[in-house]
């Protein structure tokens, strides 16, 4: 059974700061892995997906990273914005995507 | 493509009533998940389908939720007699295929009162 961790849980950190999300997982039979935004009280927004066969995937100021082989996906995230403030979550998928708890992560102004 | 729809977005029932959440995916999507989210956690996979097939469902969809995808279009979640426990964000996502884009919607949220 895939489990998913994310760490930190929470951070708050200065706006303009560059931050790393963790992402683990146990099984590394896996399809792909996503990223998602949520905002409080509204559904998710993809923002990145990684094959299996890929290192990492770039949109804007987000990169993420997978190495499936030790269950490891990071979520970096350059000159953060107040915007940024949201819940991240990561899903590796095989036949169906699997959440961790995410972070919550704060941008103070 | 005007994204995963839900319907309703909120909902208060009394504790017993049956409720029926309906979800359209995106247009030529094949696969259609249903999630559960409490607040505070990640979210929890229910089921999914392929095209009109139910293909998995969780231990957790007890014999009081019953999904369907009758044409492979939109799917309905019903939850029978419904408990305080059942209080939660129901959310529908949907991609073409295994290993694409998962698109959520924006969730249905449930009260039981």
């Amino acid at each position: 059974k895939q489990e998913v961790t994310q760490i930190p849980a929470a951070l708050s950190v200065p706006e303009g700061e560059n931050l790393v999300l963790n992402c683990s997982f146990t099984d590394s039979a896996i399809y792909n892995l996503q990223w998602f935004r949520q905002d409080p009280g509204k559904g998710l927004t993809s923002l990145l997906l990684i094959q299996s066969s890929q290192r990492e995937q770039t949109s804007g100021r987000l990169n993420a990273s997978l190495d499936k082989s030790s269950g490891r996906s990071t979520l970096y995230i350059a000159a953060s914005q107040p915007g940024d403030s949201a819940t991240y979550l990561c899903a590796p998928e095989a036949q169906k995507l699997v959440f961790g708890q995410g972070t919550r992560l704060t941008i103070n102004p | 493509d005007t994204g995963v729809s839900q319907d309703p977005r909120h909902k208060i029932t009394k504790r017993g009533q049956n409720v029926t959440f309906r979800c359209d995916p995106i247009s030529e999507h094949n696969r259609l998940y249903w999630y559960r989210q409490t607040l505070g956690q990640g979210p929890e996979f229910l089921t999914y389908f392929q095209n009109e097939a139910q293909l998995e469902k969780s231990r957790l969809l007890s014999d009081r939720f019953s999904a369907e995808r009758p044409k492979g279009s939109f799917s309905t979640l019903e939850i029978q007699r419904t408990e305080q426990g059942d209080s939660a964000m129901y959310l529908c996502a949907s991609s073409t295929l295994s290993g694409n884009t998962i698109y959520f919607g924006e969730g249905s949220w449930l009260t039981v009162v």
